[in-house]
């Protein structure tokens, strides 16, 4: 089975703009989590889709959103990006939800904002 | 306090240690233990998932629960330079809908 696949791979953006990642996940599964990864702090989740249903969100501000298609690809949506928005964004698909089973990665995303 | 806890390291092994990695945490509720390995500019790619309390072999791998102290670990046997990353610990709870991470721990395998 191909593996969780996430575009782009690099974005450089400059603050004040927006920025829209997307993530594909392993065929068949149908919950997809996103995670923002920064030096200091680790991986933060930010929010997981499960059948185009946001199930829970993280602490982070309404500038980051998302949404989940028919076919359980996701897109990720970041307005008025600033400095602190710069990280490398993760992609988490499972089969199913509820934090009964593992997550797979993909490779991520990494956000530069100038 | 954090949920998870995890030494950052960095840690410095010569090949063929043995290696140990350790989380603790403080939500009872968490069942689901992961470890993910995480290479520079790379996604964590998962190594070893276990259930409860236990014990988990794969390989040179062995990942240890400790529910009672709220305390999990991961050995590296025979350690090579190619297991240098970044070890992440990672746990769940039936019904939480997400993961909690630990901040992750760098090993460097000396050669």
């Amino acid at each position: 089975k191909a593996g969780v696949t996430q575009t782009p791979r690099y974005l450089i953006k400059t603050r004040g703009q927006q920025v829209t990642l997307s993530c594909s996940p392993i065929s068949g599964h149908r919950s997809v989590s996103w995670y923002q990864q920064t030096p200091g702090q680790g991986l933060q989740f930010l929010f997981e889709y499960f059948s185009e249903t946001q199930r829970n969100k993280g602490n982070f501000p309404g500038r980051f959103s998302g949404r989940q298609f028919s076919n359980s690809r996701s897109e990720m949506n970041v307005s008025t990006l600033e400095l602190g928005d710069s990280a490398l964004y993760l992609c988490a698909s499972s089969p199913t939800s509820g934090g009964t089973e593992t997550q797979y990665f993909g490779p991520g995303t990494r956000l530069l904002v100038l | 306090q954090k949920e998870v806890e995890q030494d950052p390291g960095p840690l410095s092994v010569p090949e063929g240690a043995i290696v140990s990695l350790n989380c603790t945490y403080s939500n009872s509720a968490f069942q689901y233990f992961m470890w993910y390995r995480q290479y520079s500019r790379k996604g964590p790619e998962l190594l070893m998932y276990t259930y409860s309390s236990g014990n988990k072999e794969d390989g040179r791998f062995t990942a240890q629960v400790d529910k009672s102290s709220k305390y999990i670990s991961l050995f590296i046997r025979d350690s090579q330079p190619s297991d240098s990353a970044t070890y992440l610990c990672a746990m769940s709870g039936t019904g939480t809908y997400k993961y909690i991470f630990g901040t992750g721990t760098r090993l460097k395998v000396l050669a």
